[in-house]
């Protein structure tokens, strides 16, 4: 079965601290996708990454990060200086080899204070 | 704008009446996917087409629900006899097979349909 899982509902911080949003999968498949997206207030998804399964090299790009760890099924995106434009909601999302079904977690509401 | 667009952006309708939803991909992008988006909740799949053909289904598409692609381009999501657990946010996406960047199969999603069933 596959399954993503955000344990953290909502996280708030102040602004320039860093911030990490955890996320586990489950999967049995040996080829699949791993996604993030940041949902805005205003409410259209909007792509950050993708990571394949055989590809766990971290990404940095600018003040985001991203740490694949394939042993512990988790997906970790870090923010560094968070700023109040960050606010928003945060999903990590899985797809099948084939990209014919994608699940999603439940999103990580970050709240970032002036 | 050459993004993907969804038509209408709300609807309002009463309990048992059909509605339908219109979605129309980034030109030229081959996969379309219909999710559903209740309040404080991920994107849940129901549907994806590769051209004209729907390869996936959901078990949330229920007997109620249907969807088509007639000519690969734009998509329709109808419900029938709607109820209220219906409502929700009805999300669209399409995403290209071609190769040759790295967005490829990179899901774009469109701003939403929110129904509110009364």
């Amino acid at each position: 079965a596959q399954k993503v899982t955000q344990a953290q509902t909502e996280i708030s911080v102040v602004e320039k601290e860093d911030v990490t949003l955890d996320c586990v999968y489950e999967t049995r498949d040996t080829t699949y996708y791993l996604f993030w997206y940041k949902q805005p207030p205003s409410g259209e998804l909007v792509f950050l990454i993708r990571r394949n399964s055989f590809d766990e090299q971290n990404e940095i790009s600018g003040r985001y990060s991203w740490n694949f760890q394939k042993s512990t099924s988790s997906f970790n995106f870090t923010i560094t200086a968070s700023q109040v434009v960050d606010s928003a909601v945060y999903f990590c999302a899985q797809a099948r080899y084939n990209f014919n079904k994608f699940y999603f977690g439940s999103g990580t509401k970050l709240n970032v204070k002036p | 704008d050459t993004g993907v667009s969804q038509d209408p952006r709300h609807k309002i309708t009463k309990r048992g009446q059909n509605v339908t939803f219109r979605c129309d991909p980034i030109s030229e992008h081959n996969r379309l996917y219909w999710y559903r988006q209740t309040l404080g909740q991920g994107p849940e799949f129901l549907t994806y087409f590769q051209n004209e053909a729907q390869l996936e289904k959901s078990r949330l598409l229920s007997d109620r629900f249907s969807a088509e692609r007639p000519k690969g381009s734009f998509s329709t999501l109808e419900i029938q006899r709607t109820e209220q657990g219906d409502s929700a946010m009805y999300l669209c996406a399409s995403s290209s097979t071609s190769g040759g960047t790295r967005l490829y199969n990179e899901q774009f999603f469109g701003p939403g349909t929110r129904l509110t069933v009364l």
